[in-house]
């Protein structure tokens, strides 16, 4: 089953928006798109996911491509401590998440 | 916000020891907890699904007798590393689920493990 791809590394600027593209042309259709993000020697954390709509929370939004073979994450107003590892990984709702390498996110004060 | 706990944090331990490491979930019942290992750089890999009350999936190439799980209660599971050795160490981290909610998966803070 294919991971996700995404660029290696992005960078921005702080307050600016960054939008972290993602790939998954083979995404089924009861496939969630989850995003994670990571800090170094901290367990991911959970920013947000969406199967069909756009979705929006307190971190970020998600939009996601009518057919669904890609997402962006979008964060509004990037801060340093934004700057992570961001994970766009496929699955349920409920079950495993198969991480790829993700994308390093540099943010310049 | 649901929390998942990991304890210890990091562990330092001479060759053949084995090492138990346990991951709770706070405030929520989890049916089903993951477990993963992060070498440095790399990203997070998978070893294995856990249910609540069953026996763990392992995915392939984890050795089940190396790697023992158990997930007794809907709110805690452990792994524990037999005989460990060098090539062991590494970040291992754990995830936890109540597949009866809507709420995603939240991970714990990891586990350092060193072996000398």
């Amino acid at each position: 089953d294919a991971k996700t791809t995404q660029p290696n590394s992005m960078e921005s600027n702080e307050e600016e928006p960054v939008h972290l593209p993602c790939n998954h042309s083979t995404i089924s259709g009861t496939d969630y798109i989850h995003w994670y993000r990571q800090l170094p020697s901290q367990g991911p954390e959970y920013v947000i996911h969406g199967l069909t709509s756009n979705v929006n929370n307190r971190m970020a939004s998600l939009a996601i491509a009518e057919d669904r073979k890609s997402s962006t994450l979008i964060l509004h107003r990037a801060t340093l401590r934004d700057a992570a590892v961001y994970y766009c990984i496929k699955g349920t709702s409920y079950g495993k998440l198969t991480f790829g390498q993700g994308t390093i996110l540099t943010v310049h004060p | 916000g649901a929390v998942v706990s990991q304890h210890p944090s990091w562990v330092i331990c001479k060759s053949g020891t084995s090492v138990k490491i346990e991951c709770r979930s706070l405030d929520f019942q989890a049916t089903t907890m993951f477990w993963y290992r992060q070498f440095p750089k790399q990203s997070l890999m998978l070893m294995a699904t856990s249910n609540e009350g069953s026996k763990a999936t392992y995915e392939q190439g984890v050795e089940k007798d190396k790697f023992l799980i158990n997930h007794a209660s809907l709110t805690l599971s452990t792994l524990t590393v037999t005989s460990a050795h060098p090539e062991d160490s590494s970040f291992y981290l754990c995830s936890a689920i109540d597949r009866a909610s809507n709420q995603p998966q939240h991970f714990g803070d990891g586990t350092r493990l060193s072996i000398l």
